[in-house]
């Protein structure tokens, strides 16, 4: 089956941009997770949505935000983009339910503020 | 909130030697699952192995196990018979057992294989 799927693998954008990433998750997850990776911070979480309602938020300014569409497939914005943002975000699919611990992560969008 | 120390910041093993990968981790729950995540190049972030912390036998998945000592906060990977393959950066986790819970990672092991 496939996997998780996130566009783009790569994006330079300007500081004081915005900028929107796509994470499809596997086939039949219900549940997205967001995650920011720096070599500084190491790997962070940013939010978890589940049938398209946020259900866990990370500590990150407002200028991130997420949403979920009914088909599961989750994005995520960055607004007024700064140079610290730069980072690698990865997206991580699960069924979303009591118990669950099946996550499978995506390869991640490489973002690079200039 | 929950931390998970991996003290090595590198290591490297001989090709089909074994080495063993550190990680210690802080919490207060009792029930929790615990993860070793391998992250090649490719940058995707493959589980390894997991841990449940209700269980008292120690995970393995062929060539991994893990040293699980709940008392201690310690939860150790053994990768035997090391292959080329298994050179990448390896990340501890800690999962608070339920719904909507996020991953703690640790800053990560990079391995190195040598041939």
């Amino acid at each position: 089956k496939a996997g998780v799927t996130q566009t783009p693998r790569y994006l330079i954008k300007t500081r004081g941009q915005q900028v929107t990433l796509s994470c499809s998750p596997i086939s039949g997850h219900r549940s997205v997770s967001w995650y920011q990776q720096t070599p500084g911070q190491g790997l962070q979480f940013l939010f978890e949505y589940f049938s398209e309602t946020q259900r866990n938020k990370g500590n990150f300014p407002g200028r991130f935000s997420g949403r979920q569409f009914s088909n599961s497939r989750s994005e995520m914005n960055v607004s007024t983009l700064e140079l610290g943002d730069s980072a690698l975000y990865l997206c991580a699919s699960s069924l979303g339910g009591q118990g669950d611990y099946g996550y499978t992560f995506g390869s991640g969008t490489r973002l690079t503020v200039v | 909130a929950q931390t998970v120390t991996q003290s090595q910041p590198e290591m490297s093993v001989q090709e089909a030697e074994t080495v063993t990968l550190s990680c210690t981790y802080d919490t207060s729950e009792s029930d929790y699952y615990l993860f070793w995540y391998k992250q090649p190049p490719s940058r995707q972030m493959i589980l390894v192995i997991r841990q449940e912390a209700y269980k008292q036998q120690n995970a393995t998945e062929n060539r991994f196990s893990v040293n699980f000592q709940k008392a201690a906060k310690s939860f150790s990977l053994k990768i035997s018979d090391s292959q080329l393959g298994d050179a990448a950066m390896y990340f501890c986790a800690y999962r608070r057992a339920g719904t909507g819970n996020q991953f703690y990672f640790g800053t990560g092991t990079s391995l190195t294989v040598i041939p």
